[in-house]
């Protein structure tokens, strides 16, 4: 089972550059999302989709705009990036969004902007 | 707002080793409480989760306990080892869309 793919897994833009991240799940989740992750502050949300069709700011939506292309697949676009979007990306998908629902990671895309 | 408040790290325990790492939480809610795992160079995967208060998690020799009196999912392990090395994550969640994680401990365990 692949679970959760992201694709690039390592990216180094330059100030300005743009770019987007793909991400898929193959379990069949409605709810998928996008978190930043940065040293001393743990993971913080980007933007989520609770269903094919919906998205949703997080905690930390500026800079960032997403897509979600049908049921399986979830991208995150930076339009023009900046140096304090250097973080580790993850996506994560989950079959409902409840009280106890675990969330399913990909292995996250490392990004510097220079 | 809720949030979660892990301790600081880096632990380093030699193997064998009785591991407790402190988590307290805050939040308006009846929130689910989780701790993840991320091994290096990978994502995070779920360890446990408790849904209620006093329900105890479970895993692999890892165990938390739901307490509702002191606000605290701390986790705990009778022995380490160096397999266990990794970055700890405690985590809430009071029913929406919106899983709030703590900064993350890390755990070195030497051999």
């Amino acid at each position: 089972n692949a679970g959760v793919t992201q694709t690039p897994k390592f990216q180094v833009l330059k100030t300005g550059q743009s770019m987007t991240l793909q991400c898929a799940q193959d379990m069949n989740h409605n709810s998928m999302y996008w978190y930043r992750q940065d040293p001393g502050m743990g993971l913080r949300l980007i933007y989520y989709s609770a269903s094919e069709g919906t998205t949703d700011k997080g905690e930390v939506p500026n800079g960032y705009n997403v897509s979600r292309l049908n049921k399986r697949e979830f991208s995150l676009r930076l339009e023009s990036a900046a140096p304090s979007q250097t973080s580790v990306y993850f996506c994560a998908s989950s079959e409902i969004q409840g009280r106890g629902e675990k969330l399913f990671f990909g292995s996250g895309t490392q990004l510097s902007v220079l | 707002g809720d949030s979660v408040t892990q301790m600081e790290g880096p632990v380093t325990l030699s193997e064998e080793a009785f591991l407790t790492i402190n988590c307290t939480y805050t939040a308006t809610g009846y929130p689910s409480l989780f701790w993840y795992v991320q091994y290096p160079g990978e994502g995070l995967q779920l360890l446990l989760k408790a849904t209620k208060a006093d329900d105890k998690g479970s895993n692999k020799g890892f165990e938390a306990t739901y307490r509702k009196e002191t606000t605290s999912f701390h986790l705990e392990k009778g022995s380490v080892q160096v397999s266990d090395s990794a970055v700890y994550f405690c985590a809430l969640n009071t029913g929406g869309f919106k899983t709030i994680f703590g900064a993350g401990t890390r755990l070195f365990v030497k051999a």
